[in-house]
């Protein structure tokens, strides 16, 4: 079946510096979700990417999706402690999306 | 607006226990879904079900039966409760686009289960 892996699995950062988390897939993803989990809360949506090669913005993060719909990342410019919490990617195209592990990030004041 | 609801929040078990863990949402989604959420392993998937009538195994289904009689409820039950079984358990449900694929979900709060 449809596996994604996600890395790393935890990042620590100062504040201000900046975070990437990648996931990879092994076979070509029709769809890309992306959600934030805050320590001790549930899994929120953050967005969906469907168009090969497309960059969405949200404030200071940024998605992008591959151009051969393998691989997708979530950049986030100038972490602030706010951001703390798990990334989770999900590759679409199914009834049901499958999750990566997440990126645990970890920002210190 | 209570999107999905989970019952309850916390539960410890003895070994051998059974019990149902709660689930309901009131958006009118076709799609809806257990998960168990254990450090370091990310959201797996136990069972899922595609609309009332319809369930189907994850990739953790062991232990653990489902039931969808009406779109609103998807209760997971723990047939015999195993110390493995101690975990956060997460429902959530999702409407389905025009090719049938689920789209964003929404998850419930959670419930923490221990067995001990």
């Amino acid at each position: 079946g449809q596996q994604v892996m996600q890395i790393p699995q935890y990042q620590h950062v100062q504040e201000g510096e900046d975070f990437t988390t990648y996931c990879n897939s092994s076979t070509t993803l029709s769809n890309i979700q992306w959600y934030k989990q805050r320590p001790g809360g549930h899994p929120v949506f953050l967005i969906q990417l469907v168009k090969s090669g497309e960059v969405k913005k949200q404030k200071r993060l940024t998605f992008q999706f591959g151009e051969a719909k393998k691989n997708s990342s979530l950049h986030i410019t100038a972490t602030q402690t706010t951001d703390v919490g798990t990334y989770f990617c999900a590759g679409g195209g199914s009834y049901i999306p499958t999750f990566g592990r997440g990126t645990s990030l970890i920002v210190h004041p | 607006n209570a999107g999905v609801t989970q019952t309850p929040k916390f539960q410890v078990l003895k070994t051998g226990q059974s019990m149902t863990l709660q689930c309901a949402q009131d958006m009118n989604h076709e799609y809806m879904s257990w998960y168990r959420q254990d450090p370091g392993m990310g959201l797996r998937l136990i069972h899922y079900s595609v609309g009332a009538g319809i369930t189907d195994q994850g990739e953790v289904p062991n232990g653990y039966n489902v039931s969808r009689s009406t779109t609103e409820d998807f209760p997971l039950r723990l047939l015999s409760a195993a110390p493995s079984q101690t975990s956060v358990y997460f429902c959530a449900s999702s409407y389905s686009n025009r090719n049938n694929w689920g789209t964003e979900a929404f998850f419930g709060q959670g419930t923490r289960l221990t067995v001990v």
